[in-house]
């Protein structure tokens, strides 16, 4: 099976520092979709941030953004000047092209401290 | 616009009991998915819809999960005579069509409880 893996269940910081969240995956595959998906207690999800495999500039949006290394398999999240609003569940997810389906990992529980 | 919508938001059910949740995507999306996310754990996909392409059912976990899309817009996920380890959300995506990686838009989910 193909998987994606949080080996971080839950973490928490201070409000306005900067938190890494880790996801590693495994693939046979040369092009696919990584996604970083936020889930609130309103149990919405919401996408954060999105990278293409193909594409070696690592994505950013605001304060998110990603290291991507695609020789090790790995997909951290990064978030800078943290908020309360930051505190979610944090799912790291994979697509391969042409077959939409993610595969989620087990999530990371993010909590802020004000 | 009007965002993804599922209903029920919440649903208890006994054991053996057959249920119905219902999706609708966004409009002018063509791909739907179902994925389901039992407590403390990550979410599982179960069936996904593109068009007028057969479904992909490869997720479903057993014969009593069913799904079906009716004109290429609502879905609705039937699951037969529940079983306890049934109980999770349910939570349903869209998307503007296959390929690229596109977005996957959620609702909010729904609720199964099944005592």
């Amino acid at each position: 099976a193909q998987t994606v893996t949080q080996s971080q269940p839950e973490m928490s910081v201070q409000e306005a520092e900067t938190v890494t969240l880790s996801c590693t995956y495994d693939t046979s595959e040369n092009n696919y979709y990584l996604f970083w998906y936020k889930q609130p207690p309103s149990r919405q999800m919401i996408l954060v941030i999105r990278q293409e495999a193909y594409k070696q500039q690592n994505a950013t949006e605001n304060r998110f953004s990603v290291n991507f290394q695609k020789a090790a398999k790995s997909f951290s999240l990064k978030i800078s000047d943290s908020q309360l609003g930051d505190t979610a569940m944090y799912f790291c997810a994979r697509s391969d092209f042409g077959n939409e389906k993610l595969t989620f990992g087990t999530g990371t529980r993010l909590t802020i401290i004000p | 616009g009007a965002g993804v919508s599922q209903s029920p938001s919440n649903k208890v059910t006994e054991k053996g009991k057959d249920v119905e949740l219902r999706c609708d995507p966004i409009s002018g999306h063509t791909a739907l998915y179902w994925y389901r996310q039992s407590l403390g754990q990550g979410l599982e996909f179960l069936i996904y819809f593109q068009g007028n392409s057969a479904p992909d059912k490869s997720g479903l976990p057993s014969d009593r999960f069913s799904a079906e899309r009716t004109g290429g817009s609502v879905s609705t996920l039937t699951i037969q005579r529940t079983q306890q380890e049934d109980s999770a959300v349910y939570l349903c995506a869209s998307s503007l069509e296959r390929g690229m990686g596109y977005e996957q838009y959620f609702g909010p989910g729904t609720r199964l409880t099944v005592t």
